[in-house]
């Protein structure tokens, strides 16, 4: 499976942009770019996804890099509850074209929120 | 949005025990569930893979024996932890997937199992 590197831990303050990134350099192209959230104690929560383009939905932002080596979750006003770690996973898409993939989990960045 | 459901949230018993987890997809058809196990301070390790209506499918290192899982219908999959013991102990986490082209998969909660 094509690995993701990410930095272990981030900070930012209360109400201002935060900008996750996200390095797969060993991409494929039929690769999909997942990121998911996990606060403490519960189950990883689905974020955002895309394959070439920048995507955008009512939690975040993910921008990809014209050369799809890298990625950036935009969490565009950060507030407490945002606090979790960010796990960047790439996935194939499946034979059918469906959802049936594994997601491999890797260490993720701990997101830190200052009020 | 698609919610999945498991139970229980915590679970402590003897070593010796055998524990049942249950994963449901609330409001839609999870042609397939995964099944994680989760270590304190560690990410998310895939155990399983369930499609429904047929044998699970484990990762390396995974005992199927020990980890039974059966996906029967395409709301519900089932994990039982058979004999548990006290390195069992862990934050165990279900997701559904519906199949559909682009669509996320959808975690439970999780189940802390803690063995005596």
């Amino acid at each position: 499976d094509a690995k993701t590197t990410q930095p272990n831990s981030m900070e930012s303050n209360e109400e201002e942009p935060v900008h996750l990134p996200c390095n797969h350099s060993t991409i494929s192209g039929t690769d999909y770019i997942h990121w998911y959230r996990q606060l403490p104690s519960q189950g990883p929560e689905y974020v955002i996804h895309g394959l070439t383009s920048n995507v955008n939905n009512r939690m975040a932002s993910l921008a990809i890099a014209e050369d799809r080596k890298s990625s950036t979750l935009i969490l565009h006003r950060a507030t407490l509850r945002d606090a979790a770690v960010y796990y960047c996973i790439l996935s194939p898409r499946g034979n059918s074209g469906g959802s049936n993939y594994k997601l491999t989990f890797g260490k993720g960045t701990l997101l830190t929120v200052n009020p | 949005g698609a919610v999945v459901s498991q139970h229980p949230s915590r679970v402590i018993c003897k070593s010796g025990t055998s524990v049942k987890i249950e994963c449901r997809s609330l409001d839609f058809q999870a042609t397939t569930m995964f099944w994680y196990r989760q270590f304190p301070k560690q990410s998310l390790m895939l155990m399983a893979t369930s499609n429904e209506g047929s044998k699970a499918t484990y990762e390396q290192g995974v005992e199927k024996d020990k980890f039974l899982i059966n996906h029967a219908s395409l709301t519900l999959s089932t994990l039982t932890v058979t004999s548990a013991h006290p390195e069992d102990s862990s934050f165990y986490i279900c997701s559904a997937s519906n199949g559909r082209d682009r669509q996320p998969q959808h975690f439970g909660d999780g189940t802390r199992l803690s063995i005596l």
